[in-house]
């Protein structure tokens, strides 16, 4: 059965200092990555996605995500990080033939000023 | 651009009422899936559709029912209303294969 594990349930970051949201996958098969960003009351906004070739996804507002198939994981990172970063991010994968996602449990980001 | 619009917003239901949520794909994209967001936890896949069939299901009970139709928007109906249904709903849509471009969400309120 495919899952998503999002270890931390918030992370704190200094604004400008780099910042790390984890995501580690489980799936039979090519899996499909993807990271939202969700604010309050919000829909989920498309940051990026890993489906095939280069490892590491370069995508909206500054972020990128590395794809690591020996560690299962597909980690958001940003280099220098705004207060306006500040909201809930989902990880999601897929496989093909099902497109449906499974989402991670969340990280709430929090850039403090 | 064009994004995906859900009606309504917001939703103000009584237990055991009946609600129906529309959904209004992006032009040219053919499936379309639903998800449901309780308070604090992540979105949870409902159902999909791909140029109007159901092409896969998931934690969707039996009281709700889904359809997609010609002009491809999708309605998600729910009857017998329980407090547990009180959630966020999402609409997504995409091309084949690609990312899901998720709409604002209807918030269903039941009392």
């Amino acid at each position: 059965a495919q899952s998503v594990a999002q270890p931390e349930d918030q992370v704190n970051v200094a604004e400008g200092n780099p910042l790390t949201v984890k995501c580690t996958y489980s799936v039979s098969g090519n899996p499909y990555l993807f990271w939202y960003v969700q604010y309050p009351n919000r829909g989920l906004q498309f940051l990026l996605k890993y489906i095939t070739g280069d490892n590491l996804v370069k995508g909206s507002y500054g972020f990128e995500a590395e794809f690591n198939k020996s560690q299962t994981s597909f980690h958001l990172k940003k280099p220098s990080a705004l207060v306006s970063d500040s909201a809930l991010y989902f990880c999601a994968v897929a496989t093909s033939g099902t497109y449906k996602y499974i989402f991670g449990t969340g990280t709430r980001l929090k850039v403090l000023a | 651009a064009a994004g995906v619009i859900q009606s309504p917003r917001h939703l103000i239901k009584e237990k055991r009422e009946t609600a129906t949520l529309k959904c209004y794909p992006i032009p040219r994209h053919d499936t379309v899936y639903w998800y449901q967001q309780g308070p604090g936890q992540d979105p949870q896949f409902l159902i999909s559709f791909y140029e109007k069939m159901q092409s896969d299901k998931g934690s969707i009970p039996d009281r709700f029912s889904a359809q997609q139709f010609s002009d491809y928007h999708s309605e998600l109906n729910m009857s017998s209303l329980e407090l547990g249904d009180s959630a966020l709903y999402f609409c997504a849509s995409s091309p084949p294969g690609n990312e899901q471009f998720f709409g604002p969400g209807t918030r269903l309120t039941v009392l």
